[in-house]
């Protein structure tokens, strides 16, 4: 079983769809969360953070946190086609780790 | 403000042949750096991380190696290239204490043929 799971999509949805992207994991020990956007071709770029549980609200995009599920969520209202990415979750047990776990990542297309 | 440079953007190499890529950092002293490669359907593989000058760790044993020779500085290196070894190698940074998540660079595409 791998660390942390993530459904690669593709996932399509209409210009102003609510998102929902998430991920699972094992490791009871992870306290640190994060989201990552990708385009093609690029490098990942961090868009959210969340620590331990609880929600965490950016603009249109919201990241919720359920420790006791193992369950990571990244929310998006009102889409927008430039949204279309790839989102990679990460996760960390200590705010000092050397490494973060990534997931595979979710393949997001919003559709104008 | 921090930036993270990496190149080049694209290389395609013969089986065999040696391989280096360079990651500098500028804007911050004393970062940890990080070598990713990303594969298709495989999600981000840590390959090597540094905590300082010359101080490496490797995740996975293969036939590529990383130096740091200088703090902001970070090298990616193959003495004979595998068909394997092609993917998409991400360079990041994160400051050794307090901060959350990389920074990534912009990555570097390598085809082996």
């Amino acid at each position: 079983q791998k660390e942390v799971e993530q459904d690669p999509g593709p996932l399509s949805v209409p210009e102003g769809a609510i998102v929902s992207l998430n991920c699972t994991y094992s490791n009871s020990a992870f306290q640190y969360f994060m989201w990552y956007r990708q385009y093609s071709r690029k490098g990942p770029e961090l868009l959210m953070y969340t620590y331990s549980s609880g929600n965490k609200e950016d603009g249109r995009f919201t990241a919720q946190v359920d420790k006791s599920s193992k369950y990571i969520s990244l929310f998006i209202r009102d889409s927008q086609p430039s949204d279309s990415a790839t989102y990679l979750c990460a996760m960390s047990g200590t705010s000092g780790t050397y490494k973060y776990i990534f997931g595979t990542g979710t393949r997001l297309k919003v559709l104008a | 403000s921090q930036t993270i440079h990496q190149w080049p953007a694209t290389l395609v190499q013969p089986v065999g042949s040696p391989l280096s890529l360079e990651c500098t950092v500028e804007g911050t002293s004393n970062p940890n750096l990080y070598w990713y490669r990303q594969a298709a359907g495989r999600g981000l593989q840590l390959l090597f991380y540094s905590v300082g000058i010359g101080q490496i760790s490797s995740e996975v044993p293969q036939n590529l190696s990383a130096s740091r020779p200088q703090d902001r500085q970070f090298i990616l290196s193959s003495k004979k290239l595998l068909l394997s070894d092609s993917g998409f190698y991400l360079c990041a940074w994160k400051r050794d204490r307090g901060s959350h998540g990389y920074t990534f660079g912009s990555g570097t595409r390598l085809t082996v043929v």
